[in-house]
């Protein structure tokens, strides 16, 4: 199974910018689909962005323009650069691995392993 | 993009009852909605995928049913650890929306 570690996240002032890292150990980063997905204190989940085996990329449309996803397949890491931060970028990032499968003639896709999550605060 | 509104909000129920949450999309996403679960600080975790597969190690007290634009997801008789927070999510099209979140309580 796949293991997955995040990291990089703290206090940032608005308008500035952090990186994410997301540590993958049991499968590489370069052959699965991984994805960013944000919760905001005491709400609920938001998809942010993906980043297929392929290395098509896709936002959405609330960070489309201020976040890059990337990945380092000799590190074995995700990445998600953020910037021009505000504050409902507050938020704990978790980074989960997407996992395709055929049902009825479809692919449905899924976020089947997730991390334990990173706290990013956007304040000053 | 596609709206997820799930129903109710919050849930008040008691062990061994049955519980159904409902999640309506809104447009039709055939099967692709699939089902989490979230317990307090913790990330959350794939129930049901493709509508109502069953994933691998979850419990078979767990199901769920549905196409197109309705779906629910239904717990038979409900156990301690069940007591969480449930999420719907379309993976339809590729920005991808969970609903807002079902809260079941004791």
């Amino acid at each position: 199974e796949v293991s997955l570690v995040e990291s990089g996240g703290g206090l940032i002032q608005p308008g500035g910018s952090l990186t994410l890292a997301c540590a993958a150990s049991g499968s590489t980063v370069s052959s699965n689909t991984l994805s960013w997905v944000r919760q905001a204190p005491g709400k609920g989940l938001e998809w942010v962005s993906i980043i297929y085996s392929g290395g098509r990329t896709y936002y959405a449309d609330s960070v489309r323009g201020r976040f890059t996803i990337s990945r380092d397949g000799t590190k074995n890491m995700v990445y998600l650069h953020m910037s021009s931060l505000r504050g409902e970028d507050t938020s704990v990032y978790y980074c989960a691995t997407v996992w395709g499968t055929l049902v009825r003639g479809e692919t449905v896709e899924v976020f089947d392993n997730w991390g334990q999550g990173t706290l990013v605060t956007v304040s000053s | 993009d596609i709206q997820l509104t799930q129903s109710p909000s919050s849930l008040s129920a008691s062990v061994g009852d049955r519980v159904t949450i409902t999640c309506r999309a809104s447009l039709g996403i055939g099967s692709h909605l699939n089902w989490y679960k979230q317990e307090p600080g913790k990330a959350p975790k794939l129930l049901i995928y493709a509508a109502s597969s069953l994933q691998s190690g979850v419990p078979s007290r767990f199901s769920g049913s549905g196409s197109g634009t309705d779906f629910t997801l239904t717990i038979h008789s409900l156990q301690p650890e069940d007591f969480a927070t449930y999420y719907c999510q379309q993976s339809y099209n590729i920005l991808w929306t969970f609903g807002q979140g079902t809260k079941l309580n004791i």
